[in-house]
């Protein structure tokens, strides 16, 4: 199963927005709300932020927010600031096979 | 509080195997899918392997007949055996939960962590 395919990189200034695209097929991203999307600083574990498509996880910051359109999964995060500043995964369940595909990742710089 | 500790990775041969575990608490290992992901270093998240709670186990394709995930629910305890292992192998391994009662999949918690270095 072919990795979903995200940005390696995108930059924003504190107060700013940003997007991070993760494409897919319609046997993951455009099967069902399976998208999930993870927060990663250096060195430390994922963190769950976004899933079924564009619910946030009790405790997340509502400057983050996602869509989905066709087998393309968003996810946008406003008001950046320096926190944020880390690499960002999507990921989908794939039903028929019982897995799941993580995208490459997307590392986000705050200028 | 919902908690994952990892342990047992380490620096092995190529060919030879290594045993994680990984000590859940807070929630009933038996009643959740629990999930391995690993990510090897500088690169990204991979999708290993998960036990569904009624025991079913699926993996990726790359650790199909190599790796075995099995759990004791007496010890809260989900274990990854590694066997045949390949300098490819070299990554951190993450244990998580997956939140099934979404019907959705996400993994909602994960630990810190553990080391495998396949290497001679």
């Amino acid at each position: 199963q072919s990795a979903l395919t995200q940005p390696a990189s995108v930059s924003g200034s504190p107060g700013q927005s940003i997007t991070i695209s993760c494409t897919g097929t319609s046997s993951d991203v455009g099967a069902y709300n399976y998208v999930s999307w993870y927060q990663q600083h250096p060195g430390k574990a994922p963190k769950l932020i976004i899933y079924d498509v564009s619910n946030r996880p009790s405790g997340v910051s509502i400057r983050f927010s996602a869509s989905e359109s066709g087998n393309t999964a968003s996810l946008t995060i406003s008001g950046l600031q320096a926190e944020d500043e880390a690499d960002y995964y999507c990921t989908s369940y794939t039903s028929s096979s019982s897995s799941w595909v993580f995208g490459g990742g997307t590392k986000l710089t705050v200028l | 509080e919902v908690q994952l500790v990892e342990s047992g990775g380490g620096l092995v041969q190529p060919g030879g195997s290594l045993r994680l575990s990984c000590s859940a608490s807070g929630f009933t290992v038996s009643s959740n899918y629990m999930s391995w992901v690993r990510q090897a270093p500088g690169k990204g998240l991979e999708w290993v392997s998960v036990i569904y709670s009624g025991g079913n186990t699926y993996y990726t394709d790359s650790v199909k007949g190599r790796f075995t995930i099995s759990r004791d629910n007496s010890k809260s305890t989900v274990y990854l055996q590694m066997n045949s292992l390949r300098a490819e192998d070299t990554a951190v391994y993450y244990c998580a939960r997956v939140w099934a009662d979404t019907g959705t999949f996400p993994f909602d918690y994960w630990g810190q962590g553990t080391l495998v270095t396949v290497s001679s």
